[in-house]
């Protein structure tokens, strides 16, 4: 059965870097087709997509946070790593991570949800 | 970036027909996906590709996707189906996944 789990820091302060991780069971992400995203959440707010990987080591980033962020992998530990730089308060969120399959592009969807992380960015 | 458009509310009363739409520029030429959040848990996708249900969701749950909207519509509304609901597709201009702003359907 798949499932993902998402750690991480529930405090940072502004201008830090975050780092989440996200521990996968039940697959890998060196099995073809497979696909690891994150997602964010403000309080209150509606879903935000921040970032994709494949198996294949293809990525892909939201336009607006490209600058800030960067999705890794490590396929020994079985996990998926997401770092954003320069931390601000609006940052503040419950971040997810998901499994998708091999659709891409147009028909990408995002199939098993991580329960979530919540961060928030204070002094 | 590719905008997703959803009524902020939608209410129905138990036992009737729920419809939530999405906007979007020529959306009936993307494949659209549904998400249900219910309150303090993660989103659950319900719809993929406008219309197919995971297992384990309901035949009340059904998706259409033509020119301008999308729909998501449910049938026999229960209590339990009280949730917010998500579209999202992929803007391929830009590369990314998109979300719509999400509705809260409330069941009176």
């Amino acid at each position: 059965q798949i499932s993902l789990k998402e750690s991480g820091p529930p405090l940072v302060k502004p201008t830090q870097t975050l780092t989440l991780t996200c521990t996968l069971s039940g697959f890998s992400l060196t099995t073809s087709g497979v696909g690891v995203g994150w997602i964010r959440q403000p309080p209150g707010k509606a879903l935000e997509w921040l970032a994709l990987i494949y198996w294949d080591d293809d990525k892909r980033y939201s336009p607006s946070l490209k600058s800030r962020l960067t999705i890794t992998k490590d396929t020994s530990k079985n996990q998926v790593v997401l770092t954003m730089t320069n931390m601000d308060p609006v940052d503040t969120a419950t971040y997810y991570c998901a499994h998708s399959g091999p659709s891409r592009g147009d028909y990408y969807y995002m199939d098993v949800w991580g329960k979530g992380t919540t961060v928030t960015v204070s002094s | 970036s590719y905008v997703l458009t959803q009524p902020p509310s939608v209410s129905v009363a138990p036992g009737k027909t729920a419809r939530i739409t999405c906007g979007g520029n020529n959306i009936g030429s993307k494949s659209v996906h549904w998400y249900q959040q219910k309150p303090g848990q993660a989103p659950v996708l319900v719809i993929y590709f406008e219309s197919d249900r995971p297992s384990g969701i309901p035949e009340r749950f059904s998706g259409s996707n033509s020119g301008n909207t999308a729909t998501l519509t449910i049938s026999r509304v229960e209590a339990g189906d009280e949730a917010d609901y998500y579209c999202q597709v992929w803007d391929s201009s830009s590369d990314h996944a998109v979300f719509g702003g999400g509705t809260q359907l409330t069941v009176l």
